[in-house]
């Protein structure tokens, strides 16, 4: 059973500071994976999806990367704001591209 | 599109009352799905379904859960009778297609029952 851990569970840092957040799982024979971020109260918003042949993927200020062997995977966040306060969530695609496998999150603060 | 619309966003019933969810997905989702979230559990896939039939419900806690999609716009989720630990946040999702893509959720239901 694919199973999906994040650490830390949470991170406070100053404004400015650039950011590593990881998340891991246990079976490497995924289709694909996705980061999200959730706002409290709110629902879940697509970041990045990272296709299993690929190895990273940029949007402005975020990178994420993929190491299916390892089963690893790890969402870059440069020049942190106090608007990228938000809990950010790694979620695993099985079953032929199917369903998703959460992780718990990680829950960042951005102090001004 | 206004994205995926779930309704109510708040729901507080007693014990034993029957409760109704309902999600309407983006025009044209091939994929709908319906996800619970709680701080013991994190967010957890009740069931999904594609083009309207129900793919795989092995998520659905007990059958007191039921979930419905009688067209291509329109689910529900019904929990009959429902139970203090049922309180959580509900979410629904749908994509077009596998893999990810497009994939958007719901403002979410939060359910409380006392």
């Amino acid at each position: 059973k694919q199973e999906v851990t994040q650490i830390p569970a949470a991170l406070s840092v100053p404004e400015g500071e650039n950011l590593v957040l990881n998340c891991s799982f246990t079976d490497s024979a995924i289709y694909n994976l996705q980061w999200f971020r959730q706002d409290p109260g709110k629902g879940l918003t697509s970041l990045l999806l990272i296709q299993s042949s690929q190895r990273e993927q940029t949007s402005g200020r975020l990178n994420a990367s993929l190491d299916k062997s390892s089963g690893r995977s790890t969402l870059y966040i440069a020049a942190s704001q106090p608007g990228d306060s938000a809990t950010y969530l790694c979620a695993v695609i099985v079953n032929y591209g199917q369903n998703f496998v959460f992780g718990p999150g990680t829950r960042l603060s951005v102090l001004p | 599109d206004a994205g995926v619309i779930q309704s109510p966003r708040h729901e507080v019933t007693e014990m034993g009352q029957e409760v109704t969810l309902r999600c309407k997905p983006i025009s044209g989702h091939d994929y709908l799905f319906w996800y619970r979230q709680t701080m013991m559990r994190g967010l957890e896939l009740l069931i999904y379904f594609n083009n309207n039939v129900p793919i795989d419900d092995s998520g659905m806690p007990e059958d007191r859960f039921s979930a419905k999609m009688p067209n291509a716009s329109f689910s529900t989720l019904k929990i009959q009778p429902s139970e203090p630990r049922d309180s959580a946040v509900y979410f629904c999702a749908s994509s077009l297609g596998t893999g990810g893509y497009g994939y958007t959720f719901g403002s979410g239901t939060r359910l409380t029952v006392v």
